[in-house]
């Protein structure tokens, strides 16, 4: 089973202030992804990335950037966090083969921003 | 119009019955998954379909790529299946995305 660890797994950030919400895969997958959920939705694409130094937008990429310094690691960074970005994050990987294309998620991170 | 649309978005079932969600979508997807979400909000997969049909236990789902849709069948819902299910589906840019969800009700 992968395993797609994030840190951490709740957060109480204050408005304006810079919030970092890291993920780290141990099963060598290319892709890397960050969701948002927000309460009684479905998951919303911010970034995502296929290869470490490299980043693409997502489907609602502002305010959000995302940092991919390794194949293990993909950040999601909040510059200046507002009170509209309070909800759930959750990371994904998945190898992306020919054969294989099965996402696997983190836990989720709340994060309330107030 | 929505790249995945799913239906319905709420469901109440009796313990017993079956029922069915679907996902449609707009453009070919490359594979499928359906998630179940618990009331700890852990996503929890429950298939992941390149093509055709899989089952396990109450569950089958299908996926038709070429018809651009996926199903999800529970028969003889239990009370522990009440959650949310979502299914989402993987574009050919590599990204997946996912349906707005469908809450199920599973009623004693």
């Amino acid at each position: 089973e992968a395993a797609v660890t994030q840190s951490p797994r709740s957060k109480v950030a204050v408005t304006g202030g810079k919030v970092t919400l890291s993920c780290h895969q141990t099963n060598n997958h290319d892709y890397m992804y960050w969701y948002r959920q927000d309460t009684g939705h479905g998951l919303r694409l911010i970034h995502y990335s296929y290869v470490a130094d490299s980043t693409e937008k997502g489907d609602i990429p502002d305010g959000y950037k995302a940092s991919r310094p390794s194949q293990e690691n993909f950040s999601l960074i909040l510059e200046l966090a507002s009170l509209s970005q309070t909800a759930v994050y959750f990371c994904a990987s998945s190898e992306m083969d020919r054969t294989n294309t099965e996402v696997f998620f983190g836990k989720g991170t709340r994060l309330t921003v107030v | 119009g929505m790249p995945v649309e799913q239906n319905p978005p709420a469901l109440s079932l009796y313990e017993g019955a079956d029922s069915g969600l679907r996902c449609n979508f707009s453009t070919t997807m490359k594979s499928v998954q359906w998630f179940q979400q618990n009331h700890r909000g852990r996503l929890i997969t429950l298939f992941y379909l390149a093509q055709g049909t899989k089952e396990n236990g109450r569950l089958k789902s299908t996926f038709n790529s070429k018809e651009r849709y996926s199903t999800l069948h529970i028969k003889d819902a239990q009370l522990e299946d009440s959650g949310t299910y979502f299914c989402a589906g993987l574009t050919n840019a590599y990204k997946v995305i996912f349906g707005k969800g469908t809450h199920l009700h599973v009623l004693p």
